[in-house]
């Protein structure tokens, strides 16, 4: 199975803050990368697919990039509905693995 | 708009078996792939199996397979998961989600329901 790591694994920012996050995958996965987020006692929400594809209806704050094994998740400027856990995952080969997740919380 | 509706989760001695369900609606069910992903409590993500249109393709991950079974109705719009000989690390909420048109889920899951909890314990 192909491997999924993320860091950090949380971090503390505050409004206004630019927010990187990493996903490295074990094996190249090209693009097939996609980012979640998710609030507690929510269902995740599709944010990014294709690494750097925008899902409908998210906001234009949130942005992704990278190929191979290595890809990051922006957010431009924090918001207060952005206080999250963020997920990648891959869909370059079954099973899907996920990342184990970075928590985003209040500085 | 798009849902989809989780039921059947509950507490279950291990061994035990449970069928879980996921109502669909507000699209076009028979189009798309669908899965199951599951979350230990406090626990991150798992995909668990998914299942093709027409249910000519189904997967599964390894720690599952033999024991689950993913299957849909397409003229209930519904799909199912079938687990047998629950153990202790099968508790999790467990998740309806959509996949692709074309393929599995190459595009990520773009709708989920809201999850149903499963617990196996004595």
């Amino acid at each position: 199975d192909i491997q999924m790591t993320q860091s950090p694994s949380s971090l503390s920012a505050s409004v206004g803050d630019r927010v990187t996050i990493t996903c490295r995958a074990s094996q190249s996965i090209t693009t097939y990368l996609n980012w979640y987020q998710q609030k507690p006692g929510k269902a995740p929400k599709l944010l990014i697919y294709a690494a750097s594809s925008l899902q409908s209806g998210v906001s234009s704050r949130f942005s992704g990039s990278g190929s191979g094994t290595d890809f990051t998740l922006t957010i431009a400027s924090l918001q207060p509905e952005d206080f999250a856990t963020y997920y990648c995952q891959q869909s370059y080969r079954s099973p899907g693995t996920f990342g184990p997740g970075t928590k985003v919380d209040v500085k | 708009e798009v849902q989809l509706v989780e039921s059947g989760g509950g507490l279950v001695q291990p061994g035990g078996s449970l069928r879980l369900s996921c109502a669909a609606s507000g699209f076009t069910f028979s189009s798309y792939w669908m899965s199951w992903v599951r979350q230990a409590p406090g626990k991150g993500l798992e995909w668990v199996a998914n299942i093709k249109q027409d249910g000519s393709e189904k997967y599964y991950v390894d720690s599952v397979k033999g024991r689950f079974t993913i299957s849909r109705d397409n003229a209930k719009n519904s799909l199912y998961l079938q687990m047998n000989s629950l153990r202790a690390e099968d508790t999790a909420v467990y998740y309806c989600a959509r996949g692709d048109i074309l393929t599995g889920y190459l595009r990520g899951f773009d709708y989920w329901g809201q999850g149903t909890l499963v617990t196996v314990s004595s």
